[in-house]
């Protein structure tokens, strides 16, 4: 099946400084990926929605400035945490939707990164 | 507005059967997804459904009725391992997906 990656898989950092997280599809190419937040037991919350060349499309209440987004190739998208605080703290997954061919609505999950800012 | 509604904790037996309900509002409809998340980890897909009826897939069915805005998923000879959240997510219009909160899944011996 599809596997996608994501690097770190956990980072502790302090605040103020910023956190570059990549996510990757390894086996296929994905024009759209995704940016979600999960907070411990709740559900997933989307962050942004990445296209492959074009700017990001954020959720209302996500701060574009902040969770900085570039998905430079059809398997990699970044994002940034810039100036890092604790409420930041959280689970930031990935997922990425298959450019084409079966099964193309779904998307594949990386295994996230767990971020912990002190 | 759209909104995904399934129920926040289950208790099952070790072998028995659950059915996980879920039901959804969205703008169009292009298809219900069931993930399984375990605690810590990223969640892995499950089911798609897009057309009425059941899917079965091993010890996992998922079901689909689009006139009632209504999903199921069923385990069958549970196992200690399906300890997890199920995720419920349908996708609308724009090929969004919405997401259900989850219902957590607790399995006793």
């Amino acid at each position: 099946g599809a596997v996608v990656s994501q690097h770190p898989s956990r980072v502790i950092c302090k605040s103020g400084t910023s956190v570059k997280i990549e996510c990757r599809s390894l086996d296929f190419q994905a024009t759209t990926m995704f940016w979600y937040r999960q907070f411990p037991k709740q559900s997933l919350m989307l962050m942004a929605t990445s296209n492959e060349g074009s700017k990001a499309t954020y959720e209302q209440g996500v701060e574009k400035d902040k969770f900085l987004i570039n998905h430079a190739s059809l398997t990699l998208s970044t994002l940034t945490v810039t100036s890092a605080h604790p409420e930041d703290s959280s689970f930031y997954i990935c997922s990425a939707r298959p450019m084409e061919g079966g099964g193309w609505e779904t998307q594949y999950f990386g295994p996230g990164t767990r971020l912990l800012v002190l | 507005g759209q909104n995904i509604d399934q129920p926040t904790e289950m208790t099952a037996t070790e072998g028995a059967i659950v059915q996980i309900n879920c039901t959804y509002q969205t703008s169009g409809f292009n298809g219900l997804f069931w993930y399984q998340q375990h605690a810590g980890e990223a969640p892995t897909f499950l089911s798609y459904n897009v057309l009425d009826g059941l899917e079965e897939k091993g010890r996992f069915s998922s079901f689909l009725s689009r006139s009632k805005g209504y999903s199921y998923l069923l385990l069958k000879e549970l196992q200690m391992k399906d300890s997890a959240s199920y995720l419920c997510a349908a996708m609308d219009s724009n090929y969004q997906l919405i997401w259900g909160a989850g219902t957590k899944l607790i399995i006793k011996p």
